[in-house]
C-alpha cells in the first residue's frame, strides 16, 4: 500500500497570513494516463470531509482562489495565500491512484 | 445536486452485522461516471477507505485488506442506493462511517459528494 505522510500535524496561523501544508506519498501518484492522482479535502468542525482540490491543483466547485495546490510525484503542497477565520479545519491529503485508497494524518489549521 | 443520505443504527452488538445505507439522489447509482465509496473515521484509524463498487458495463468491487473477507457493498438499482455490511464486527469497529461519490467525467473529479456521517459503536 501507499503510504501517505502529512506536516505538520498542528498549523496555529494568524488571519491574513499564508499557510502551507506538505503531503508526502512513498510511490508516485502519476498515473499511466498522465495525471496524477492526489486530492485535498477539508473537515470542518461537525461536518463531512469536502472536496478542496483534486487531482493536484485543480480547485473545486465554489473552492476560494486563496487556495492553491502544487508538487508531482510523491510532493505535494497545500497553499492558502491567506488565511481567514473560516479556514479552521483539518486537511487531509488522499492519494488516488490506486486502491487501497489512502488518505494523510490529517493537518489541523488553527488560528493563533 | 447530488445528495447522499446515509441511514441505519448507531449501535451494534459485537460479533453481529453492521448494515448501513446509502441513498442516491442527482445520479444513479449505476452511472458509468461514478464509484461509491465507504470510509470510516475514528480517532486510532483517521480517515480510512474501506472499500467502493462501481458499473462499467458490469459491477466492480474493491475492498481494504483491513476488512476484507467481513465486508460487502451492495448497489440496488432499483432503489438508487448502496448498502454496506460489515459482519462480525468488533469495538474496533466503532466509527463515524461515510459514503461518498468519487466522479469522473472524461477526466477525475476527486471525492466531489459526501454523505452526512453514520455514528456506529459496537457495545454490548
Amino acid at each position: 500500500d501507499i503510504v501517505v505522510t502529512q506536516s505538520p500535524l498542528s498549523l496555529p496561523v494568524t488571519p491574513g497570513e499564508p499557510a502551507s501544508i506538505s503531503c508526502r506519498s512513498s510511490q508516485s501518484l502519476l498515473h499511466s494516463n498522465g495525471y496524477t492522482y492526489l486530492d485535498w479535502y477539508v473537515q470542518k468542525a461537525g461536518q463531512s470531509p469536502q472536496l478542496l482540490i483534486y487531482l493536484v491543483s485543480n480547485r473545486a466547485s465554489g473552492v476560494p482562489d486563496r487556495f492553491s495546490g502544487s508538487g508531482s510525484g510523491t510532493d505535494f503542497t497545500l497553499k492558502i495565500s491567506r488565511v481567514e477565520a473560516e479556514d479552521v479545519g483539518v486537511y487531509y491529503c488522499m492519494q488516488a491512484v490506486q486502491v487501497p485508497l489512502i488518505f494523510g494524518g490529517g493537518t489541523k489549521v488553527e488560528i493563533k | 445536486q447530488v445528495q447522499l443520505q446515509q441511514s441505519g443504527p448507531g449501535l451494534v452488538k459485537p460479533s453481529q452485522t453492521l448494515s448501513l445505507t446509502c441513498d442516491i439522489s442527482g445520479d444513479s447509482v449505476s452511472s458509468n461516471s461514478a464509484a461509491w465509496n465507504w470510509i470510516r473515521q475514528s480517532p486510532s484509524r483517521g480517515l480510512e477507505w474501506l472499500g467502493r463498487t462501481y458499473y462499467r458495463s458490469k459491477w466492480s468491487h474493491e475492498y481494504a485488506i483491513s476488512v476484507g473477507s467481513r465486508m460487502t457493498i451492495n448497489p440496488d438499482t432499483s432503489k438508487n442506493q448502496l448498502t454496506l455490511h460489515l459482519n462480525s464486527v468488533t469495538p474496533d469497529d466503532t466509527a463515524v462511517y461515510y459514503c461518498a461519490r468519487q466522479w469522473w467525467r472524461g477526466s477525475y473529479f476527486g471525492m466531489d459528494v459526501w454523505g452526512q456521517g453514520t455514528t456506529v459503536t459496537v457495545s454490548s
